[in-house]
């Protein structure tokens, strides 16, 4: 157990609908970070949050948006879903920002089904 | 932009045998990481070991062990005496030395199997 959490575990929806994914990140990490693990794609990073704000920016759709709330948690919210959106969505969480390197823990996932 | 290429889609060995899966990658940064990450079939991402480039001598962690050629931008993961719980996904990584900003980017994988 690394100690991020995820839900939920699946998510099964329609194509034009939303959804929205939760992490909460190991107890004193700061950064959020979300991959999507996707067939086409492989393991890509999409975006990462630093103590409530925006860090960095991967391979995003527009569709797609992110934040982290004041208790640190994350959500993940997913509009517009195609077919193609359907994929494995990893939340990590390191403490970062110590100019040192820091691990990142990684959530069990959340399987999105887009039908 | 940097880039990671996992040039063995699939590999199998038996139990107990020693097999080295590859990795190269792309960059024009001299400070950076270099990881091995474990996707099991339960789909948890696993930290095997970590590589700094700063550092010459390769990284070991009990019966996994690394091969950095940093000239050649090649990473490579050693294992030794194979067991089946080895059975999984690997994932070479990269991450790109940067204050508060530590993305990883991905290699495609290798799936690995152990056979009895």
């Amino acid at each position: 157990d690394s100690g991020v959490t995820q839900t939920p575990k699946h998510l099964i929806t329609a194509t034009g609908q939303r959804v929205t994914l939760r992490c909460s990140p190991r107890s004193g990490d700061l950064s959020v970070y979300w991959y999507q693990q996707s067939l086409d794609q492989g393991l890509q990073f999409l975006i990462q949050y630093y103590n409530g704000e925006e860090r960095a920016k991967g391979n995003i759709l527009e569709r797609f948006s992110a934040q982290q709330f004041p208790d640190l948690h994350s959500e993940l919210n997913l509009s517009s879903l195609e077919l193609g959106d359907s994929a494995l969505y990893f939340c990590a969480s390191s403490v970062s920002g110590g100019g040192s390197y820091n691990e990142q823990f990684f959530g069990p996932g959340t399987r999105l089904t887009v039908l | 932009a940097q880039t990671v290429t996992q040039s063995q889609p699939e590999m199998s060995v038996q139990e107990a045998e020693t097999v080295t899966l590859s990795c190269t990658y792309d960059t024009s940064e001299s400070n950076y990481y270099l990881f091995w990450y474990k996707q099991p079939p339960s789909r948890q991402m696993i930290l095997v070991i970590r590589q700094e480039a700063y550092k010459q001598q390769n990284a070991t962690e009990n019966r996994f062990s690394v091969n950095f050629q940093k000239a050649a931008k090649s990473f490579s993961l050693k294992i030794s005496d194979s067991q089946l719980g080895d059975t999984a996904m690997y994932f070479c990584a990269f991450m790109k030395y940067n204050f508060g900003n530590e993305k990883l980017t991905f290699g495609t994988g290798t799936r690995l199997t152990i056979i009895p």
